[in-house]
């Protein structure tokens, strides 16, 4: 039973475009949202969070949004570069509990010159 | 720069025999976790430790893997026997604990078992 969950396994966007990457959740509990970017042969790298209390959060030309109702969230990437090629993973947490982290499957982003 | 440090970055083995996977986690970090990427699965949790303490290895299977921080600077995850199943990416990550849940990866371990 998945409890975070992306649907879509790829997506490819121009350069210069909008990239919207989205992600579900079931578990009412987590209340910490997280993404995490990984290119080929290295480990996850964090991008931005946000917490329950927040429905926007914004770093640069990264903007994630919260929808607690629905439980959806979406990362917006803008301007779109291709060196923003990657894997993209969205992750939840309790914060106040046990502090891990549940992981989706990844979003395979391609930004085309 | 403090980062997480894995052990080896690849390991081929053959099926039966025992693997050792190490992580040092960065300084000052009291969480470690340990993550298994697979196609099939995305990034899985395998175990959490707190101060050392084992916290969470719910996602690990009990009969074949073991996981240990037999002090702060170093963390194992052992597979003994290893099944072709098994291969995958291993990650290693700490976490400050403190200030919202976040956790920094080390570069993985890729084990292929033949």
């Amino acid at each position: 039973d998945q409890q975070v969950k992306q649907n879509s396994p790829s997506l490819s966007v121009q350069e210069g475009r909008i990239s919207i990457l989205n992600c579900d959740y079931t578990n009412s509990m987590f209340d910490y949202f997280l993404w995490y970017k990984k290119y080929p042969a290295e480990g996850p790298t964090f991008l931005i969070s946000i917490s329950s209390i927040k429905d926007k959060n914004e770093d640069g030309r990264f903007t994630v949004f919260l929808n607690k109702s629905a439980k959806h969230l979406s990362l917006h990437i803008v301007p779109s570069q291709p060196g923003d090629s990657a894997v993209y993973f969205c992750a939840a947490s309790v914060q106040g509990g046990s502090e891990k982290l549940v992981f989706g499957k990844g979003t395979k982003l391609t930004v085309n010159p | 720069d403090a980062r997480v440090t894995q052990t080896p970055r690849h390991k081929v083995t053959e099926m039966g025999q025992e693997v050792t996977m190490r992580c040092q986690p960065i300084l000052g970090h009291n969480t470690v976790f340990w993550y298994r990427q697979t196609m099939m699965q995305g990034l899985e949790l395998l175990a959490y430790f707190r101060n050392r303490a084992p916290l969470d290895d719910s996602g690990m299977p009990k009969d074949r893997f073991s996981a240990e921080m037999p002090d702060a600077t170093l963390a194992t995850l052992k597979i003994q026997p290893s099944e072709p199943r098994d291969s995958a990416v291993y990650f290693c990550a700490s976490g400050p604990g403190q200030g919202g849940p976040k956790a920094f990866f080390g570069q993985g371990t890729r084990l292929t078992v033949v």
